[in-house]
Order: structure tokens, then C-alpha cells, then sequence
């Protein structure tokens, strides 16, 4: 699976929209981009995944650029609730033939903050 | 409701012993995954099982063993050869490949945390 890049920490004004950010350079075709959040002492919950078309669901937006070497996560407007950590993954997923199911690297993610 | 229970929510352990945690999913899935999660760090695999019966080290399998007798149970052995055990333990399951709808996504349980004294 491709290696992420993302900023170890961010901050957000509740209400306004949280941009978070993911280079994955080396990303190959048939690999599709995953968001994960965990708040803190939870189990990872699964966000939005896309493979080049910006995809969006009740709970965020995914805009990928044209070159697919990063991505953004938005939420449009964070609440306090959305304080946790977003994980980036890129992987082949089953349906498109990947074979590590759920072998996911997780690295180190993105600590978002929302201040009132 | 559907879903991943791990137990206990709060384990200790005196060094040397074993201990189990347990990972029970209803949500019919066919591979299960064990991680692990130090202090402000990513999740690391330990193991993982993509059907009954068989399981695949990963990451760090060193110091841990699983088994995967039923579908719905797999649970993790910390033996006392895991030099370092003190860690919240996460499990958590994804749907086979091929089905209508499958995301790909896992789905995790609320985490067992193991602390050794």
C-alpha cells in the first residue's frame, strides 16, 4: 500500500468548514483513498473512501486531485464532537481485486481540534 | 444491534501472566484483525484471519497468538513472551470481497486497554 503524508495536528473554529489534508505521491492506479477518524480511547470509524471522482456522504467530502498525489477531507461544518484523529489510507481494496483486506497501515494521522 | 464487542474494556496483568481478549462480531464478516495502538501513535497489525480456520501473522505477532474457530470469535492471546504488552488493543472486521456494496471499510470494536503492572 502507498505511503500518506499528513499534518501532525490542525485547528478549527466550530462551525466552520475543517480542510484536512493527505499527499500520497506514490499512489498507484487501483488504489483508493480512505479516511478513518478515532476520538479519543474509541475504535477507528470509517469516514468517505474515492478513488478520483470527489465523492461526498452525510458525514464529509473527499476532493482528489486530477494527478490523485493528495486529497482533502472536508467537514463543512465541525462541531466539537468532530475533535479526534483522521487517519489517510490508501489501498486496493477487495472490490477492486485487492487481496490485504483489512491489512491497513495506519500511521501517525492528523490531530483535529475544534475550539468553540 | 450489529456489531464488534471486545472485553474486557480494562484489563491488567502482572508480568509473566497470559491474557485473552476477547473479539465477538454479528455482522456475518469473513476477516477479523487484531491492532495495536501505543500512546500517540498509528494502529499497528497484529494478526489478521480472512476466514474460519486460518489466520496471517502481521506486523507484530511476536509475543501473541489468535484462533479463529468460528466465524463470529477471534480471540487474542498476549502470552508472557510479549515483552512489551502494556497497549490498547483494537479488533475489527470487514466484509468478504465480491458482495454488492462492500466498501472495503472495517469496522472497529470500542478497544480492550491491557495494562501491565
Amino acid at each position: 500500500d502507498a505511503k500518506t503524508t499528513q499534518p501532525p495536528s490542525m485547528d478549527c473554529a466550530e462551525g466552520r468548514a475543517a480542510n484536512l489534508p493527505c499527499n500520497h505521491s506514490t499512489i498507484s492506479g487501483n488504489e483508493y483513498v480512505y479516511w478513518y477518524r478515532q476520538i479519543h480511547s474509541q475504535g477507528p470509524q470509517y469516514i468517505i473512501h474515492g478513488l478520483k471522482n470527489n465523492e461526498t456522504n452525510e458525514m464529509a467530502s473527499l476532493i482528489i486531485t486530477e494527478d490523485r498525489k493528495s486529497s482533502t477531507l472536508i467537514l463543512p461544518h465541525a462541531t466539537l464532537r468532530d475533535t479526534a484523529v483522521y487517519y489517510c489510507i490508501v489501498r486496493v481494496p477487495p472490490f477492486a481485486g485487492g487481496t490485504s483486506y483489512g491489512k491497513l497501515t495506519f500511521g501517525q494521522g492528523t490531530i483535529l481540534t475544534v475550539h468553540p | 444491534d450489529g456489531g464488534i464487542t471486545q472485553s474486557p474494556k480494562y484489563l491488567f496483568r502482572k508480568e509473566g501472566q497470559n491474557v485473552t481478549l476477547s473479539c465477538e462480531q454479528n455482522l456475518n464478516h469473513d476477516a477479523m484483525y487484531w491492532y495495536r495502538q501505543d500512546p500517540g501513535q498509528g494502529l499497528r497489525l497484529i494478526y489478521y484471519s480472512q476466514i474460519v480456520n486460518d489466520f496471517q501473522k502481521g506486523d507484530i505477532a511476536e509475543g501473541y497468538s489468535v484462533s479463529r474457530e468460528k466465524k463470529e470469535s477471534f480471540p487474542l492471546t498476549v502470552t508472557s513472551a510479549q515483552k512489551n504488552p502494556t497497549a490498547f488493543y483494537l479488533c475489527a472486521s470487514s466484509t468478504p470481497s465480491g458482495l454488492a456494496g462492500n466498501t472495503g471499510e472495517l469496522f472497529f470494536g470500542e478497544g480492550s486497554r491491557l495494562t501491565v503492572l
